[in-house]
């Protein structure tokens, strides 16, 4: 089946500095892409997206590239604020059998940032 | 655009009773919904997929007797935790993703509710 693993956490860095969070996947066909954010007693909330092989997805200052030859979708910002301390999450939407439409999350990472 | 609200946000209920949480789109059909439970620092897990106007399906492991979900509408799907016991004290999302073009497939982006917080004592 179809699978999602993220770089253990926590993670916790200073104002301005750089973050990637690793991120790798196993899936059968061609699986969409994402990353998810969940801020303190919030749900999830779409931060990025990826649908095919080498698409770029960012958004917040946030960038993730569908590599299929490595199998990954690291998550990477170039300067971290206070605010981006939250739990990220990777997932994957399956793309056909009994996991199309479904999606498999990894385990989550948690993002702290001090100033 | 895109958001999916959850009623209510936390409840706390005896052990035996029975809980409903609602999940609905605000400003989009939603032809699928999805509901999911996270347990604390812990991922998502799917139990359940469920289409307007047919009946739910859930993963392995799920009791679907237990967990009953009902999608009458393009806006509203419902969890109802039957006889509620301290175990299933946990945090539940709901998701829901819209059709697209003509084909009326769902989209591949799901939109998440803020979760409810569910605790029986």
């Amino acid at each position: 089946g179809n699978s999602v693993t993220q770089m253990e956490g926590p993670v916790t860095l200073s104002e301005e500095a750089f973050l990637t969070i690793n991120c790798t996947y196993t899936a059968t066909g061609y699986p969409s892409l994402f990353w998810y954010v969940q801020y303190p007693g919030e749900g999830l909330q779409l931060l990025l997206k990826a649908t095919k092989a080498d698409d770029k997805g960012s958004n917040k200052g946030f960038e993730a590239t569908y590599r299929k030859e490595t199998t990954s979708f690291h998550l990477e910002k170039g300067s971290v604020q206070v605010s981006d301390s939250a739990v990220y999450f990777c997932a994957l939407r399956g793309a056909g059998g009994t996991s199309y439409g479904k999606l498999t999350f990894g385990q989550g990472t948690i993002l702290t940032v001090h100033p | 655009g895109a958001v999916v609200s959850q009623h209510p946000s936390r409840v706390i209920c005896k052990s035996g009773t029975s809980v409903k949480i609602e999940c609905r789109s605000l400003d989009f059909q939603a032809t699928t919904m999805f509901w999911y439970r996270q347990f604390p620092k812990q991922s998502l897990m799917l139990m359940a997929t469920s289409n307007e106007g047919s009946k739910a399906t859930y993963e392995q492991g799920v009791e679907k007797d237990k967990f009953l979900i009902n999608h009458a509408s393009l806006t509203l799907s419902t969890l109802t935790v039957t006889s509620a016991h301290p175990e299933d004290s946990s945090f539940y999302i709901c998701s829901a993703s819209a059709a697209s073009g003509l084909a009326g497939a769902p989209t591949d982006t799901q939109y998440f509710g803020p979760g409810t917080r569910l605790t029986v004592l």
